[in-house]
């Protein structure tokens, strides 16, 4: 399974983009890039996923290389309730559920 | 339901007691999975259920530690002769398969004193 490396944390004010870059350099053909977010005393909820180019839903965008060693979540005008841990997951969607998710990322939104 | 249910939220137990953990899926996912998180930490996989496939019991940490699924739904995580350092919290996730998102539960917070 591909390793991925992440910032521990990373601050921000309200109203600011959040970027949030997954290194991944071993990442293999069928492998997917999955970000989960995670509240305190909440279980992960998933954000987004991506095989390659730019992937963008209601709550973020998702953007990988070419080489796809790495991708970088961005997080548009982050609010307060966007403090949050994010994780970064790579592998095949067939075992994903079986991934280590790493310590993630720890993102603290202030005013 | 409408998500993942697990129970208790919390339990407190003595060193060297037996405890089972329960996990209520969302109704039609095929796919369920056991995590454990320690406190300011990633989360660990310990099992993986699909369907009436043989559990992948790979990140189970020992053979105190063991889990079933009955009737593709329900899933019971049991941990034997509890000891402190199984203190976490445990959470369940379920997918529709094992190719789509999972959804989690809150989570089972275990104390052992």
């Amino acid at each position: 399974l591909a390793k991925t490396t992440q910032p521990i944390s990373m601050d921000s004010y309200e109203g600011q983009e959040v970027n949030i870059t997954c290194s991944h350099n071993n990442i293999a053909t069928n492998d997917y890039i999955t970000w989960y977010q995670q509240f305190p005393s909440q279980g992960p909820r998933f954000i987004i996923q991506g095989y390659k180019t730019k992937v963008t839903n209601e709550v973020a965008s998702l953007f990988i290389p070419a080489d796809r060693k790495s991708s970088t979540l961005s997080l548009p005008r982050v609010s307060l309730s966007d403090t949050a841990v994010y994780y970064c997951l790579v592998g095949d969607m067939g075992s994903w559920g079986k991934l280590q998710f790493g310590a993630g990322t720890q993102v603290v939104v202030t005013p | 339901g409408a998500g993942v249910s697990q129970s208790p939220s919390n339990k407190v137990t003595e060193k060297g007691k037996d405890v089972e953990l329960r996990c209520d899926p969302i109704s039609g996912h095929t796919a369920l999975y056991w995590y454990r998180q320690s406190l300011g930490q990633g989360l660990e996989f310990l099992i993986y259920f699909q369907g009436n496939s043989a559990p992948d019991k790979s990140g189970l940490p020992s053979d105190r530690f063991s889990a079933e699924r009955t009737g593709g739904s329900v899933s019971t995580l049991t941990i034997q002769r509890t000891q402190q350092e199984d203190s976490a919290v445990y959470l369940c996730a379920s997918s529709r398969d094992r190719y789509t998102e999972a959804f989690f539960g809150q989570g089972t917070r275990l104390t052992v004193v």
